[in-house]
């Protein structure tokens, strides 16, 4: 079985300075990470997924988040956050094995609240 | 495209009433998902169809919820009766079998029975 372990509820950070999202997974086998952001109102959008190769992956909008097998981890970083970043942030993970059926697990979610 | 359409946005029942909430998928995609969100337990997969066919129905709280999805564009989780705790915030996702990693979200239906 697979699970991901947010274990930040709620960050504040101010604007422009650097943030870090910190998820864990457990999984038995090689896995498929992502990041979600959900604005308020709104449903989750894909931020960023590391599917294989190159373990720093990067989105559109600044942020990048590396795949690190030995902590299983697969922290969120942005260098610089902008009052538009707050939104929350969901880490989920899918087991690769299983074909066509990919059952992605959700974390419970990371608040960011980025203050003037 | 549209997106992925849910409705209603928002639902205000009682308890006991029966509650229907609508999903369109995107056009092509063939599996579609439905999620709860709350507070307590964060995104929970509720169903998950491929091609219209129940794969794993093994989030569904209990008999009081079903799902259906008579074709391509359509599906419909039914809650009856429904109850407090039944109240959250439901989302429908889609996604296409070629480009299986990402799975796009509706805006969700945010039901509330009091």
């Amino acid at each position: 079985a697979q699970s991901v372990t947010q274990l930040d509820s709620q960050v504040p950070v101010f604007e422009e300075a650097p943030v870090e999202l910190r998820c864990n997974y457990s999984s038995s086998v090689s896995v498929y990470l992502f990041w979600y952001v959900q604005y308020p109102n709104q449903g989750l959008q894909l931020l960023l997924k590391y599917l294989s190769g190159s373990t720093l992956v990067e989105s559109i909008n600044g942020f990048e988040a590396e795949f690190n097998k030995s902590q299983t981890s697969f922290h969120l970083r942005k260098p610089s956050v902008h009052i538009s970043d707050t939104a929350e942030y969901f880490c989920a993970v899918s087991d690769p094995r299983t074909g066509g059926y990919q059952k992605v697990t959700f974390g419970i979610g990371t608040k960011l609240q980025v203050i003037p | 495209d549209a997106g992925v359409i849910q409705s209603p946005r928002h639902e205000v029942t009682e308890m006991g009433q029966e509650v229907t909430l609508r999903c369109k998928p995107i056009s092509g995609h063939n599996s579609l998902f439905w999620y709860r969100q709350t507070m307590m337990r964060g995104l929970e997969l509720l169903i998950y169809f491929n091609n219209n066919v129940p794969i794993d129905d093994s989030g569904m709280p209990e008999d009081r919820f079903s799902a259906k999805m008579p074709n391509a564009s359509f599906s419909t989780l039914k809650i009856q009766p429904s109850e407090p705790r039944d109240s959250a915030v439901y989302f429908c996702a889609s996604r296409s079998d070629r480009a299986y990693n990402e799975q796009f979200f509706g805006p969700g239906t945010r039901l509330t029975v009091l």
